[in-house]
Formats: C-alpha cells, sequence, structure tokens
C-alpha cells in the first residue's frame, strides 16, 4: 500500500517562494504506471489541480498556474516536489500530493499540509 | 467557477437516496473521458469513491454507485447514513486545458 506524505514549512511570507515535498513510501516512484501530482483547497472551498509529473521528468501544469510552478522528481530519494514562486495571500491553501494512474483517478493521496502566506 | 458543475448542496434523511450530478462539456466527459467522484470527511483528504464512472474501489460499500451519459455525470447513494455526511467531488480530464478538472464539491447533509 502506498503512502504519501507531504512536508514543507507552514508559513510562506508574502513574495517568496512556497517549497513543498511528497515522500513516497510502500512503492516506486519510478513506476512507469504513475503520474505524480500536486493539487490545493482553500480554506473552505473546492480542490484546484495544481500539476502532475512523469518519473521521466515530464510535467503538465495548470494553466493558472504555468507561469508560476515547477514540479520536479527525485527518483533516488523517492520523492517529488513543488516550488511555486511570487505567492501571496491567495496561495494559502492545504496542499496534497497523489498519485494517479495516467489521466485517470486519484487513487492515493497524502494527509494534506496547511500552507498560509503571511508576513 | 470550476470546469465541472456540481450542486453546492444535497440533502436526505438516513435510508433515502440522493444524487449528486456533475455536469461537463465537449472537452471533458463529451471527449470520452471518465468521471472520477471522491468524498472528503471533514478534516481530512479526498478518498476515492468511484472511479472510471462506475467503478467502486475494494472497500467502498455498494450503496455507492456511478454513472455517465453524454457530457453529464452522477453519484447516487442509497440507504443513506449519518456517515456520508460530507463533501463530495466529481472529477475527470480536460482536453482544452490538458490538465485535471474537478466539480466545485456538494456537500451531502444527513437530516
Amino acid at each position: 500500500q502506498v503512502q504519501l506524505q507531504e512536508s514543507g514549512p507552514g508559513l510562506v511570507k508574502p513574495s517568496q517562494t512556497l517549497s513543498l515535498t511528497c515522500i513516497v513510501s510502500g512503492g516506486s516512484i519510478r513506476s512507469g504506471s504513475y503520474f505524480w501530482h500536486w493539487i490545493r483547497q482553500h480554506p473552505g472551498k473546492g480542490l484546484e489541480w495544481i500539476g502532475n509529473i512523469y518519473y521521466s521528468g515530464s510535467t503538465y501544469y495548470n494553466p493558472s498556474l504555468k507561469s508560476r510552478v515547477t514540479i520536479s522528481v527525485d527518483t533516488s530519494k523517492n520523492q517529488f516536489s513543488l516550488k511555486l514562486r511570487s505567492v501571496t495571500a491567495a496561495d494559502t491553501a492545504v496542499y496534497y500530493c497523489a498519485r494517479a494512474t495516467g489521466a485517470a483517478s486519484l487513487d492515493d493521496w497524502g494527509q494534506g499540509t496547511l500552507v498560509t502566506v503571511s508576513s | 467557477q470550476s470546469v465541472l458543475t456540481q450542486p453546492p448542496s444535497v440533502s436526505g434523511a438516513p435510508g433515502q437516496r440522493v444524487t449528486i450530478s456533475c455536469t461537463g462539456s465537449s472537452s471533458n466527459f463529451g471527449a470520452n473521458y471518465d468521471v472520477h467522484w471522491y468524498q472528503q470527511l471533514p478534516g481530512t483528504a479526498p478518498k476515492l469513491l468511484i472511479f472510471d464512472n462506475n467503478i467502486r474501489p475494494s472497500g467502498v460499500p455498494d450503496r455507492f454507485s456511478g454513472s455517465k451519459s453524454g457530457t453529464s455525470a452522477s453519484l447516487a447513494i442509497t440507504g443513506l447514513q449519518a456517515e456520508d455526511e460530507a463533501d463530495y467531488y466529481c472529477q475527470s480530464y480536460d482536453n482544452s486545458l490538458s490538465g485535471v478538472v474537478f466539480g466545485g464539491g456538494t456537500k451531502l447533509t444527513v437530516l
């Protein structure tokens, strides 16, 4: 049973870069069967897809965030990461990492981590 | 404004049947992409409830069922229980956005 765990600072200052890592255990991120996703949820709101990455490094991003987002993968550490640049209070959200089979369902999720953007 | 449209809320009494609709367009459901459904209990991460339109992952009760037709999909819950009170989200892939899209979510209240 794969497990995903988000880690990173819970507080980021405006204009800085939000950096999170998703540590994958119980399965290899090198498996060609899966895509690895980041999703966020603003307080009291719905789910917003940020982007995903394949183990080879191929990425796909939400067009609304594409100019500020970079998702990368480290197969040696079995983890993948999110960087969101130039954050504002509007980026305050719970950030989830998840695993999906291709363009299909998000089968496994991390527990989520709240990131607050505030000075 | 979400790409997939869901009603903000639905409610039902214990034992009743409720349905949650999810309306898409020609670039997602109409392009033959599947719909998937998630249940999010308060304070927890979303959990996959239905995948590929109508398939339940292991452990999901058969009280939950899904369907898709044309540019619309729906989730049905029969024999409503207090523990079903949660937010429900539909999800698919959109080829005009080249990415994953979600519905805005539906809050289910068990009366």
